[in-house]
């Protein structure tokens, strides 16, 4: 069972606004990923980070998104100006070093009105 | 374009028999499959998953036949339950150099009792 913890679980915001989430990895993963799910299931990378370093990510992402994975502090993903099509499901994953799996939180359901 | 396919969005099955859910890919780069089962309102979960190197995974009533010339894999449920009624995703992953998953678009099960 997947340990990820992610906060809040829903999140509504008016369009411009900004929209922050939070993710804490399971124990002792460096790795830590952050997808949006939208409602068509499709999903999307949009970062990556192993401990505090950005791995890769998405133009979409370098623009209205920012992340980052402080040390002993947990990760966080925020829109600085929300628009409708950021409603979505935000999922936060992690992985161990050297194993494949990537475990997922509950995610944080954005509603952008 | 759609680098991992769900052939079907919707299946279902009675309860007690085996629902095959079948997924393609593009990129022979893929090494890693996992499948995902997600519940509404939940994160994704990994159910199973398979290297490319095999071309068959056992877990419990799991199975994942996985045919690399071909570039399909299908996910076998057997002696399927109500309780497996949920969203099944279909995964893969690069080889190195690039971690994130790239998921196909779902197939929501429903088991009938």
């Amino acid at each position: 069972n997947s340990k990820v913890i992610q906060t809040p679980r829903y999140l509504v915001k008016g369009q411009g606004q900004k929209a922050k989430m939070r993710c804490i990895p399971e124990k002792g993963h460096p790795v830590v990923f952050w997808y949006q799910q939208n409602k068509n299931n499709e999903f999307k990378f949009l970062i990556n980070f192993q401990n505090q370093e950005v791995l890769q990510q998405i133009d979409m992402t370098e623009k209205r998104f920012s992340a980052e994975c402080p040390s002993n502090s947990p990760c966080s993903l925020e829109i600085q100006s929300s628009e409708a099509g950021d409603s979505a499901l935000y999922l936060c994953a992690s992985r161990d070093w050297d194993q494949d799996t990537q475990y997922f939180g509950p995610g944080t359901r954005l509603l952008v009105l | 374009q759609q680098q991992v396919r769900q052939s079907s969005q919707s299946l279902t099955v009675w309860e007690g028999e085996t629902a095959i859910l079948n997924c393609s890919y593009e990129n022979s780069a893929f090494d890693y499959f996992p499948w995902y089962q997600q519940f509404p309102g939940e994160g994704p979960a990994l159910l199973i998953a398979i290297r490319s190197v095999s071309d068959k995974k056992e877990d419990g009533r799991f199975t994942i036949f996985f045919n690399k010339r071909e570039k399909n894999l299908s996910l076998h449920i057997k002696d399927s339950q109500p309780g497996d009624s949920a969203t099944y995703f279909c995964a893969a992953r690069g080889s190195s150099g690039s971690w994130q998953l790239i998921f196909g678009s779902g197939t929501q099960l429903t088991v009938m009792p």
